[in-house]
């Protein structure tokens, strides 16, 4: 059971360059999420997901896109990067939100993302 | 928008002390959580706390929750090395697809 794997676990960028960020949990997990970290801010939502073929936007959407065409994946990806981009990366999956089961997060070990 | 802040930002005790970490928030709330960050590593989760709890334990953990105050705290008991960590607390005043994380409480602990 390798709960949330997120890879890379490094990446520079150049200004306008385009990636994919990758997220795949191996728990069936419905819930899905991606998280940016950036000193003195906390963890800031992106994008969700409540299941397999919905998503909906976080508090940080601009410049980031996510598709969830399977349970187990939820990759994000960064159109255009820009330098203001630049921060830690985390993705996280529950098993339910918003119901009576447990909702806390399992977190992977995120991606570390440069924008020169 | 931040839900939950943290007080401190830093903490700095000896091994064996307790190290208490606070959490305030805004909107109404259905739970709250502690999670832990080891340095460049993924969140944790401690524990959650529902609304309509008022103390909740976990080994040498002890979270409150005073949803009059809108805040929370997080004692660690008999604190070891291996609490060196940051602790963020998170709600889902936004709505439960949305929980929103605090700054962080950093914690040292010397030994």
């Amino acid at each position: 059971n390798a709960g949330v794997t997120q890879t890379p676990k490094f990446q520079v960028l150049k200004t306008g360059q385009s990636m994919t960020l990758q997220c795949a949990q191996d728990m069936n997990h419905e819930y899905m999420s991606w998280y940016r970290q950036d000193p003195g801010m906390g963890l800031r939502l992106i994008h969700y997901s409540v299941g397999a073929g919905i998503t909906d936007q976080g508090e940080v959407p601009n410049g980031y896109n996510v598709s969830r065409s399977t349970t187990e994946d939820f990759p994000l990806r960064l159109l255009s990067a820009a330098p203001s981009q630049t921060s830690v990366y985390f993705c996280a999956s529950s098993y339910s939100i918003g119901g009576a089961r447990d909702e806390k997060l399992f977190f992977g070990s995120g991606t570390q993302l440069s924008v020169l | 928008s931040q839900q939950g802040e943290e007080d401190p930002q830093a903490l700095s005790i000896q091994e064996g002390e307790n190290a208490t970490m606070n959490c305030s928030y805004k909107t109404s709330i259905n739970n709250l959580q502690w999670y832990r960050q080891n340095s460049g590593r993924g969140l944790v989760h401690l524990i959650l706390i529902r609304s309509n709890e008022r103390e909740k334990h976990s080994g040498r953990l002890r979270v409150t929750l005073d949803t009059s105050k809108k805040s929370s705290s997080l004692l660690i008991t008999a604190s070891r090395a291996a609490d060196t960590a940051s602790y963020f607390c998170a709600t889902d005043g936004q709505g439960a697809q949305k929980l929103v994380f605090g700054q962080g409480t950093r914690l040292t602990i010397n030994p």
